[in-house]
């Protein structure tokens, strides 16, 4: 079975400072690998997604995040934080071929002024 | 365009009464998903349609949970009768195509219903 992990349900971080937020995967093959955002109040919003095209994904808002087979990780970075980056991070995932999303139990981001 | 609407945004009752929550997906969007989000937790699938046929519905609690999906355009999420452990938000979504595979159907998920159970 497919599964995630988020290391961290918290995270925070300076503003201007480096955006870590880490997932793992758990999967026979390399699946489909997805960041989404939730700013609070509302709904999920996709970052990026991986497609197995190139290992390194960026997505909107600055965000990148590079696809490591060998470590089974999918880590989501951003150089330079900004206050409207505080939100909840999800990393979900799927099987190729498959439809359905298996969502980690989120990371919540804190930026500091 | 406009997005996925869901109404009530916010719903609180006592335990063993009935609630229900609407859902209008993004138009021309064949798949519609309904996802539990409890407290701390990332979304869980309850059910997915395509079109007004169900895909997947093996973690819908059958015995209180109920949905439609009529016409295969809006959906309704029924619980009846609620329990306690049912404060969530319930976010519904919708996609494209969806039971396809493919990479590029993308989720556009609501603002979510947060239930309160008493």
């Amino acid at each position: 079975a497919q599964s995630v992990t988020q290391l961290g349900s918290h995270v925070s971080v300076s503003e201007g400072a480096l955006v870590l937020l880490r997932c793992n995967y758990s999967s026979s093959v390399p699946p489909y690998l997805f960041w989404y955002v939730q700013y609070p109040n509302q709904g999920l919003q996709l970052l990026l997604k991986y497609t197995s095209a190139a290992t390194l994904v960026k997505g909107i808002n600055g965000f990148e995040a590079e696809f490591k087979k060998s470590e089974t990780s999918f880590h989501l970075t951003k150089p330079s934080a900004h206050m409207s980056d505080a939100a909840e991070y999800f990393c979900a995932v799927r099987r190729v071929g498959g439809f359905k999303t298996i969502f980690g139990a989120g990371t919540r981001l804190f930026v500091k002024a | 365009e406009a997005g996925v609407a869901q109404s009530p945004r916010y719903k609180i009752i006592e335990k063993r009464q009935s609630v229900a929550f609407w859902c209008n997906p993004i138009s021309g969007h064949a798949t519609l998903y309904w996802y539990q989000q409890i407290l701390g937790q990332g979304p869980k699938l309850l059910i997915q349609f395509q079109n007004n046929g169900v895909v997947d519905d093996s973690q819908l609690p059958k015995d209180r949970f109920s949905a439609e999906r009529l016409k295969g355009v809006d959906s309704t999420l029924k619980i009846q009768p609620a329990k306690l452990e049912d404060s969530a938000v319930y976010l519904c979504a919708s996609s494209l195509e969806g039971t396809s595979g493919a990479i590029t159907d993308t989720q556009y998920f609501g603002p979510g219903t947060r239930l309160t159970v008493l």
